[in-house]
C-alpha cells in the first residue's frame, strides 16, 4: 500500500520568512495531493490540493509543488504570520474516473510549525 | 450554515463498554469517512461509506462498527474489543470518493 513520509517534524520560523515542508510517496500512481492545516482542538481543514496533472498550484501565500518521477510533494508558505501556527498534513491518494475506485488518503505523521512574531 | 458536527467532543469509557460517536453532515456528501488520530501521528482510516446502506473497512476497522441509514449519518461504536480505544476520533465527509474531504472538529474519547 500507499506510505508518506513528512519532514520536518516541527518547524521554526520567524514572522516574515518562508515555511517548506516536504513529502514523500511510494505508490507512483497515487495522482491526488492535499495539504491540511490543523489548529489545536479542532478538525483538520483543506487548505491546497493538487492533482498530477499539474506541477504547480499557488493561493496566495500558499503554493504545493509536485515532482511525479521523484515521488515527491512540498507545501510552500511565504511571508508566514503568527496565525500560520499550526500542525500541517500532506496526504496522498489514488483517485478512479467516474467514483469507481475509492480515494483512501494516506497521511504523513505531520510537521509542527510555530511562527515566531 | 452548512458542516459537519461531531459529538460529543469528550467521552469518557469505562472497560468492558461500548460507546458511540455521532456524526451528521449537512452538506448533501454521498461519502463519510472515519479516522482516528494519536499524538505526534497521521490519521488513520477506520471506515468508510461510499452511500447510504454501505460500508467498507479501513486500515483500523478491528473493534469498531459503524451503520449508514441516512445519507447525512454515519455513526462510529467503539467497541470493547477495543484494546487500546482512547485516541482523538474524526469524521470527514465528500461530494464522492473524488472529491477532496472535509473534516468535523472531533471526539476525544479516554478511558476511565
Amino acid at each position: 500500500g500507499e506510505n508518506v513520509e513528512q519532514h520536518p517534524s516541527t518547524l521554526s520560523v520567524q514572522e516574515g520568512d518562508s515555511a517548506v515542508i516536504k513529502c514523500t510517496y511510494s505508490d507512483s500512481a497515487s495522482n491526488y495531493f492535499p495539504w491540511y492545516k490543523q489548529e489545536l482542538g479542532k478538525g483538520p481543514q483543506l487548505i491546497i490540493d493538487i492533482r498530477s496533472n499539474v506541477g504547480e498550484k499557488k493561493d496566495q501565500r500558499i503554493a504545493v509543488t509536485l515532482n511525479k518521477t521523484a515521488k515527491h510533494f512540498s507545501l510552500h508558505i511565504t511571508e508566514t504570520q503568527p496565525e500560520d501556527s499550526a500542525v500541517y498534513f500532506c496526504a496522498a491518494s489514488l483517485q478512479g474516473a467516474g467514483g469507481t475506485s475509492y480515494g483512501k488518503l494516506t497521511f504523513g505523521q505531520g510537521t509542527i510549525l510555530t511562527v515566531h512574531p | 450554515d452548512g458542516g459537519i458536527t461531531q459529538s460529543p467532543k469528550y467521552l469518557f469509557r469505562k472497560e468492558g463498554q461500548n460507546v458511540t460517536l455521532s456524526c451528521e453532515q449537512n452538506l448533501n456528501h454521498d461519502a463519510m469517512y472515519w479516522y482516528r488520530q494519536d499524538p505526534g501521528q497521521g490519521l488513520r482510516l477506520i471506515y468508510y461509506s461510499q452511500i447510504v446502506n454501505d460500508f467498507q473497512k479501513g486500515d483500523i476497522a478491528e473493534g469498531y462498527s459503524v451503520s449508514r441509514e441516512k445519507k447525512e449519518s454515519f455513526p462510529l461504536t467503539v467497541t470493547s474489543a477495543q484494546k487500546n480505544p482512547t485516541a482523538f476520533y474524526l469524521c470527514a465527509s465528500s461530494t464522492d470518493t473524488v472529491q477532496p474531504q472535509h473534516f468535523g472538529d472531533g471526539t476525544r474519547l479516554s478511558i476511565l
